[in-house]
């Protein structure tokens, strides 16, 4: 069964250092995949996605992600973390087409303080 | 712009009670699906719609849940003779076909 690791279970960071989160998932076909994040008391947000081409993509308040298919990764970057960041992140993916059931990771507890 | 609205926000019910849950999704979305999380956990498939068809289900959804979207509009999901491990938030998301999925607020079940 496919399934997504996520590597962090809980960040602690300072402000304006830069954050990685990992997520690898386990599926040898054409998979899509997002980064969702959740803020204190809030739903769970699109943070950014992946469908097919650049394997770099960009998503909002400056987080990007790098799909390498060879690693079966897709870790969340940013090169600045604030404050306002403090969530929880989400890895997740879908299998051969968008629109499908979602596998999701247990998620990372992102905590900057400032 | 009006997301995902699910009703009631929460509710506490008692051991072998049923419930029913409901979800409007984004007006244009023809998918709709149904996940659950528990705490610590990533959200968990349960199943999802496309127009009233319901499309895939998850062996999580045990033949006490039923979930429904008889007009391809609003979807309920009905849990019956709830148990204690059936405490968790239900979470509602909508998309076009073949497109990322936009979630609702969930709804918090407390079975006691």
């Amino acid at each position: 069964a496919q399934s997504v690791s996520q590597h962090n279970h809980h960040v602690i960071l300072s402000e304006a250092a830069s954050l990685e989160l990992g997520c690898n998932y386990s599926y040898g076909g054409t998979v899509n995949l997002f980064w969702y994040v959740q803020y204190p008391g809030q739903h769970l947000q699109l943070l950014l996605k992946y469908f097919s081409g650049d394997p770099l993509v960009k998503g909002i308040k400056g987080f990007e992600a790098e799909f390498i298919k060879s690693k079966f990764s897709f870790n969340l970057r940013k090169p600045s973390v604030q404050w306002s960041d403090t969530a929880e992140y989400f890895c997740a993916v879908n299998v051969n087409q968008a629109g499908t059931a979602l596998i999701f990771g247990k998620g990372t507890t992102l905590s900057v303080s400032s | 712009d009006t997301g995902v609205s699910q009703d009631p926000r929460h509710k506490i019910t008692k051991r072998g009670q049923n419930v029913t849950f409901r979800c409007d999704p984004i007006s244009e979305h023809n998918r709709l699906y149904w996940y659950r999380q528990t705490l610590g956990q990533g959200p968990e498939f349960l199943t999802y719609f496309q127009n009233e068809a319901q499309l895939e289900k998850s062996r999580l959804l045990s033949d006490r849940f039923s979930a429904e979207r008889p007009k391809g509009s609003f979807s309920t999901l009905e849990i019956q003779r709830t148990e204690q491990g059936d405490s968790a938030m239900y979470l509602c998301a909508s998309s076009s076909v073949l497109a990322e999925q936009y979630f609702g607020p969930g709804t918090r079940l407390t079975v006691t």
